[in-house]
C-alpha cells in the first residue's frame, strides 16, 4: 500500500497565484484533513471531511478551499496565495469510527510564496 | 477552543541521559496520541492512550495519562541518537461532529548529542 500521497513536495508560487496541493489515500479511510505546520506552532488543521461529500473548516481555513468527491482524495486549493501561507502542508487520513484513530501522514508539502 | 499545552519547547540531552515531555489541559482530554517527526520527516503515530491513570511502555518509551485526563507525559530512558525529533501530545475528540479531531500540541524538539 502506498498510503498518503501528497504532491507536488515543493512548490514556489508568486502572490497572487492559485494552485492545488494533492491528497490522496488507499486505505479506505474515512477520515481526511490538511494541517499547516509553522515553527515553534505545532500543526494547525485547516480543512477536513469525515467522508465524501462533507467538508468543514478547522482551525486555519482562510485563503483555503477543500472538496472531498471520492473517498481515497482530498485536495487543497489555495485561492490567492500569499506570503503568510508560506509553510509545510500535511495531508493527514485515519479510520473515523471506534478508538482506532491512528493518523496517517502524507509526506508534506513544503511551500513558499514570494 | 480545546488547547493542548506542550513543555517544554526544546531539550537538550547528552546521549543516556532521560528525557521526558509534558502535555496538559484545563479540561478533560478525549483520547491522547503521540506522535514523532523525524527532522524533515512527517508526524508518526506512537501511541493512544483512552482510560484514566493509563501507562504504556514501548521498549524504553513511557506514556502516562493522568487521573483527571487533563494531563500526559511521555518519557524515554537512556536517549540515543535515533530519538532526535520532535514530539507532539495530540487530543482527539471522541465525539459528536469533531469525531476524530486532532488538536496538536506545540511539541518538543529533541536534541541528542554524542
Amino acid at each position: 500500500n502506498a498510503g498518503v500521497t501528497q504532491t507536488p513536495k515543493f512548490q514556489v508560487l508568486k502572490t497572487g497565484q492559485s494552485m492545488t496541493l494533492q491528497c490522496a489515500q488507499d486505505m479506505n479511510h474515512e477520515y481526511m484533513s490538511w494541517y499547516r505546520q509553522d515553527p515553534g506552532m505545532g500543526l494547525r488543521l485547516i480543512h477536513y471531511s469525515v467522508g465524501a461529500g462533507i467538508t468543514d473548516q478547522g482551525e486555519v481555513p482562510n485563503g483555503y478551499n477543500v472538496s472531498r468527491s471520492t473517498t481515497e482524495d482530498f485536495p487543497l486549493r489555495l485561492l490567492s496565495a500569499a506570503p503568510s501561507q508560506t509553510s509545510v502542508y500535511f495531508c493527514a487520513s485515519s479510520y473515523s469510527i471506534g478508538a482506532n484513530t491512528e493518523a496517517f501522514f502524507g509526506q508534506g508539502t513544503r511551500l513558499t510564496v514570494v | 477552543g480545546q488547547q493542548v499545552m506542550q513543555i517544554p519547547q526544546y531539550q537538550h540531552v547528552q546521549e543516556g541521559e532521560d528525557f521526558t515531555t509534558y502535555c496538559n489541559s484545563s479540561t478533560t482530554l478525549s483520547n491522547i496520541q503521540w506522535y514523532k517527526q523525524r527532522p524533515g520527516g512527517h508526524p508518526v503515530f506512537l501511541i493512544q492512550l483512552v482510560k484514566s491513570g493509563e501507562v504504556k511502555k514501548q521498549k524504553r518509551l513511557t506514556f502516562q495519562f493522568g487521573e483527571a485526563k487533563k494531563n500526559s507525559s511521555l518519557h524515554i530512558t537512556a536517549t540515543q541518537t535515533t530519538d532526535v525529533g520532535t514530539y507532539f501530545c495530540v487530543e482527539v475528540r471522541a465525539g459528536g461532529t469533531s469525531y476524530g479531531k486532532l488538536t496538536f500540541g506545540q511539541g518538543t524538539i529533541l536534541t541528542v548529542h554524542p
